[in-house]
């Protein structure tokens, strides 16, 4: 009875490989998000869809590519990972509504890139 | 200027120690605010909301000053269980998403 899962939890890979994170939500919620939370714990948004349309994309290089296949799934795709993308990122959706009110995490899946 | 900045931490308060955290934010539109809560290697988590009248939940009471553009959580009797880090969020008007504050790392010991 998950409401917001990620797949994988752990992440170890190499500088150049591509890797894919995977998120659900079972709330019923139309908006969802991707986080990235840096080793100075600075919480910072990457993406917003809203019914499967990207909403929000902030200063995010390319490499970093959502995808929205319903308005439950909300995937990450990475390619050619760098040392600096290292971090915690965060899926996260919201309730009707664009104005970001209360925001439900998943558990987080930890990228290391060596 | 950071559009929302708080206390640095960490906060180290024996059990049953009252503790109050600062929060500032930048944008004067700010609409809504929370405080939410982070557990060591875990998600955050809505805490609560924070009311223009002030609002209690428990132990805990959250406080709004639009005219300072500040933000407080207080929390009385602290219990071994609230070491965490407490995240100041805002939200920017219109159609945009929340922005949190870096965190603040409170840690209660017995």
């Amino acid at each position: 009875d998950t409401a917001v899962s990620q797949t994988p939890k752990y992440l170890v890979t190499q500088m150049g490989n591509d890797k894919s994170i995977k998120c659900e939500q079972n709330l019923g919620h139309d908006t969802m998000y991707w986080y990235k939370q840096d080793s100075k714990k600075f919480l910072k948004i990457m993406f917003s869809y809203n019914n499967k349309e990207l909403i929000i994309n902030e200063t995010v290089p390319n490499r970093f590519s959502p995808k929205s296949p319903d308005k439950a799934h909300l995937n990450l795709h990475i390619n050619s990972l760098e040392l600096g993308d290292s971090a915690v990122y965060f899926c996260a959706s919201s309730p009707p509504g664009l104005a970001g009110y209360e925001q439900y995490f998943g558990p987080g899946t930890r990228l290391t890139v060596t | 200027r950071k559009e929302v900045e708080q206390d640095p931490g960490p906060f180290n308060v024996p059990e049953g120690a009252t503790v109050a955290f600062n929060c500032t934010y930048s944008n004067s539109a700010s609409q809504s605010f929370f405080w939410y809560r982070q557990d060591c290697r875990k998600e955050p988590k809505l805490l609560m909301s924070v009311y223009s009248s002030g609002n209690e939940d428990g132990r805990f009471t959250a406080q709004l000053n639009r005219a300072s553009q500040y933000i407080s959580l207080l929390i009385r009797d602290s219990k071994l269980s609230d070491s965490a880090t407490y995240l100041c969020v805002v939200n920017r008007p219109g159609n945009t998403p929340l922005v949190f504050g870096k965190g603040t790392r409170l840690s209660v010991i017995a």
